[in-house]
């Protein structure tokens, strides 16, 4: 079964740094998902991207889909505390209107001031 | 404001007594889900609803069961409430189709004694 992986598990980082959260698949994503989650409480959308080598930024956070549709970056430029929570990726394993979406297991970040 | 409304937002209650979990959307989506949150295992779909009265079993169905007479609503029921039912539950709702991504409520933690 198609699963997505996502690294690393855990990060923490400085006020201010940059870092990136990867999510991969060994087969190709129809349409890729970002949420961000605070801890306990629930998923809010962030982005979606749908087409090989596709970028779409909001703020200080940019997401990438690769070429081949398999792996998807997320980029978080001059982290702040506010940035801090579990990131998920989600994906819909298909094509067409199945919404049978599979989901990583998240990244946790932490930003310390 | 368009949103996915759970209640409870908390529950703790004892085995076997049945409990509703409920979920409202006020933006007209087609698509319903039902997910539990567990460490470790990441988000896990129990039931899913493509439209008014057509439901199917997601990964982990076992124990739950759902109903979808309206389309704004999507009741999940716990007939027998067993501790490893315990768990943060989320549901989602989305437009019909591929690639439309997936607005979630604030969550309902269960604690079944």
């Amino acid at each position: 079964s198609q699963e997505l992986e996502q690294s690393p598990q855990s990060l923490i980082v400085q006020e201010g740094k940059n870092l990136t959260i990867n999510c991969t698949s060994s087969k190709t994503l129809y349409g890729l998902y970002w949420y961000k989650q605070k801890y306990g409480e629930g998923l809010i959308f962030l982005m979606m991207l749908q087409k090989g080598g596709e970028e779409k930024s909001h703020e200080k956070i940019t997401a990438k889909l690769d070429e081949k549709k398999q792996q998807s970056s997320l980029h978080i430029t001059a982290s702040q505390p506010s940035h801090a929570g579990i990131y998920l990726c989600g994906a819909d394993g298909r094509a067409g209107n199945n919404r049978k979406l599979i989901w990583g297991l998240g990244t946790s970040l932490a930003v310390n001031p | 404001e368009a949103q996915v409304t759970q209640n409870p937002r908390y529950l703790i209650t004892v085995t076997g007594k049945k409990l509703t979990v409920t979920c409202s959307q006020n933006m007209n989506h087609e698509y319903m889900s039902w997910y539990r949150q567990d460490p470790g295992l990441g988000l896990r779909q129990i039931y899913y609803s493509m439209n008014v009265e057509v439901t199917d079993k997601g990964d982990v169905p076992e124990g739950y069961k759902v109903s979808r007479k309206e389309k704004r609503n999507f009741p999940l029921i716990l007939e027998s409430p067993s501790p490893n039912q315990t768990s943060l539950y989320f549901c989602a709702s989305s437009k019909q189709g591929g690639n439309q991504p997936q607005h979630f409520g604030d969550g309902t933690r269960l604690s079944i004694l």
